[in-house]
C-alpha cells in the first residue's frame, strides 16, 4: 500500500506570493492533518480534515487555510508568504485504532521564503 | 494546555550500548501516545503507538512504556546500532481527532 505523498518537496518562494501544497493520503484513510516544522518552533498543528470538512485547528493565522477533497486528497494554501513561513510542512493521514487514532507521515514539503 | 517535554535534548552513546529516552506530558487525559523517528530533512517514521489502556508496547529493539497517572513514557532500545542515529520525537492525542503534540524530539546518535 503506497505511503502519505506529499508534493512538491521543494519550494522557493518570495515574500507576499502565495503557496498550495499537497498531500495524498494513504488508501482508505480518511483524515489528512497538517503541521509545520521549524527549527525554534519544533512540530505544530495547522489544522485536520475529516471527511471534507475541518475537525480542528490549530493557532496560526488565517493566512494558513486547507481544504479536503471527495478522494480525501487535500491541500494547503499560505497567503501573503513571510519569511518566518520558512518550514517543513508535514502532512500525516490516520485511520482509528482502538480508542485513538495512528498517524502516518509523509516526507514533507520544504518551503523557503525569501 | 498540554506540553510534552524530552530529556535528554541530546544523546551521544557507543554502538552497542542499551539506552532510554524519556518523555512527560503535563495532561494525562490523553488518547494514545506515540513514538516517531526523524532522519535529517526527513518525514516522521512511527515506531510504536501505545493506547492509553495499556502500558508498554514492543516492536524488536524498541520498548515504550506508558504511565498516564505520572505522565511520563520511556522508550528503550536495545544494543544500538549506528543506523539508530536519528532525532525520536513523543506525540500525545488528546482529543478524538487526530491532532497531536509533540515533543522536542531527542537527537541520538550511536557511534560506531
Amino acid at each position: 500500500k503506497a505511503g502519505v505523498t506529499q508534493t512538491p518537496r521543494y519550494l522557493i518562494k518570495t515574500r507576499g506570493q502565495q503557496v498550495t501544497l499537497s498531500c495524498s493520503p494513504i488508501s482508505g484513510h480518511r483524515s489528512v492533518s497538517w503541521y509545520q516544522q521549524t527549527p525554534g518552533q519544533g512540530l505544530q498543528f495547522l489544522f485536520e480534515y475529516f471527511s471534507e470538512t475541518q475537525r480542528n485547528k490549530g493557532n496560526f493565522p488565517g493566512r494558513f487555510s486547507g481544504r479536503q477533497f471527495s478522494n480525501s486528497r487535500s491541500e494547503m494554501n499560505v497567503s501573503t508568504l513571510e519569511l518566518g513561513d520558512s518550514a517543513l510542512y508535514l502532512c500525516a493521514s490516520s485511520i482509528r485504532q482502538g480508542t485513538g487514532n495512528i498517524q502516518y507521515f509523509g516526507a514533507g514539503t520544504r518551503l523557503s521564503v525569501l | 494546555k498540554q506540553e510534552v517535554t524530552q530529556i535528554p535534548a541530546a544523546l551521544s552513546v557507543p554502538e552497542g550500548e542499551n539506552l532510554v529516552l524519556n518523555c512527560s506530558f503535563t495532561d494525562s487525559a490523553i488518547y494514545n501516545l506515540q513514538w516517531f523517528r526523524q532522519d535529517p530533512g526527513k518525514g516522521l517514521t512511527s515506531l510504536l503507538l501505545i493506547q492509553s489502556s495499556q502500558r508498554e508496547q514492543t516492536s524488536g529493539r524498541l520498548n515504550a512504556s506508558l504511565d498516564k497517572s505520572s505522565g511520563r513514557s520511556t522508550l528503550y532500545i536495545a544494543a544500538s546500532q549506528p543506523g539508530d542515529s536519528a532525532t525520536y520525537l513523543c506525540a500525545v492525542q488528546e482529543t478524538s481527532g487526530s491532532r497531536l503534540t509533540f515533543g522536542e524530539g531527542t537527537q541520538l546518535t550511536v557511534n560506531p
